[in-house]
């Protein structure tokens, strides 16, 4: 089983659709959280950290769960330049290591 | 500022063959890191390095060294390529810091190295 999973997809949606990817992680010594995305043939960019008690930035919402190990990113009113592949990061105790989920592609459509 | 810049960004290499990937970050960070990134796999760190001077492997480090050269500049060989060693590597840095809850760090990284070893 893979330390960080998510759903591949590829997410088809609309312009102005909410779409939500999770992400599970099976390390509870797990401690920091991120979304990064990356673009088609582009380096991953941080999107958001994602903080304990969720957090939100602009129309991105993220949510921590740790007792359940799953991390979510919400995306409302999707928009045409959404169109990437989302990252789901964790990042260990005490420690540089860092795993990388393989990423949920996401689609939008006009 | 360029941020954090490699090169080559191609290269195609024969199995056997060695070479090496630059890296240099102009942020005056004190962490950097290589990647590889292939498909379904997600990124995995092949070496990381804390601080100048210091090394550690990572996931998956067999077959490549690594030399911080000082704080700015990350390199990683590969001694004699494989075919399984084709991907895409990504360097990155980042600047550590550490609050009561852990750290909460961005990684930056470089626009990556195309390698394809036959």
């Amino acid at each position: 089983r893979k330390e960080v999973e998510q759903d591949p997809g590829p997410f088809n949606v609309p312009e102005g659709a909410t779409v939500a990817f999770n992400c599970t992680y099976s390390n509870s010594a797990s401690q920091s959280f991120f979304w990064y995305r990356q673009d088609c043939r582009k380096e991953p960019k941080l999107l958001m950290s994602v903080y304990s008690s969720g957090n939100e930035d602009g129309r991105f919402t993220a949510q921590l769960n740790r007792a359940s190990q799953y991390i979510s990113l919400l995306i409302r009113d999707s928009k045409l330049s959404d169109s990437a592949t989302y990252l789901c990061v964790v990042r260990y105790t005490g420690g540089f290591k860092t795993i990388f989920g393989a990423g949920t592609r996401l689609f939008v459509k006009a | 500022n360029a941020g954090v810049t490699q090169t080559p960004k191609f290269q195609v290499l024969k199995t056997g063959q060695s070479m090496t990937l630059q890296c240099a970050q102009d942020m005056n960070h004190n962490s950097m890191y290589w990647y590889r990134q292939d498909p379904g796999m997600g990124l995995r760190l092949i070496y990381y390095s804390a601080s100048e001077g210091t090394t550690d492997k990572g996931e998956v480090p067999n077959g490549y060294n690594v030399s911080r050269l000082n704080k700015r500049e990350f390199s990683l060989r590969l001694e004699s390529a494989a075919p399984s060693q084709t991907s895409v590597y990504f360097c990155a840095s980042s600047e550590e810091t550490f609050g009561g809850s852990g750290s909460y760090n961005e990684q930056f990284f470089g626009p990556g190295t195309r390698l394809t070893v036959l």
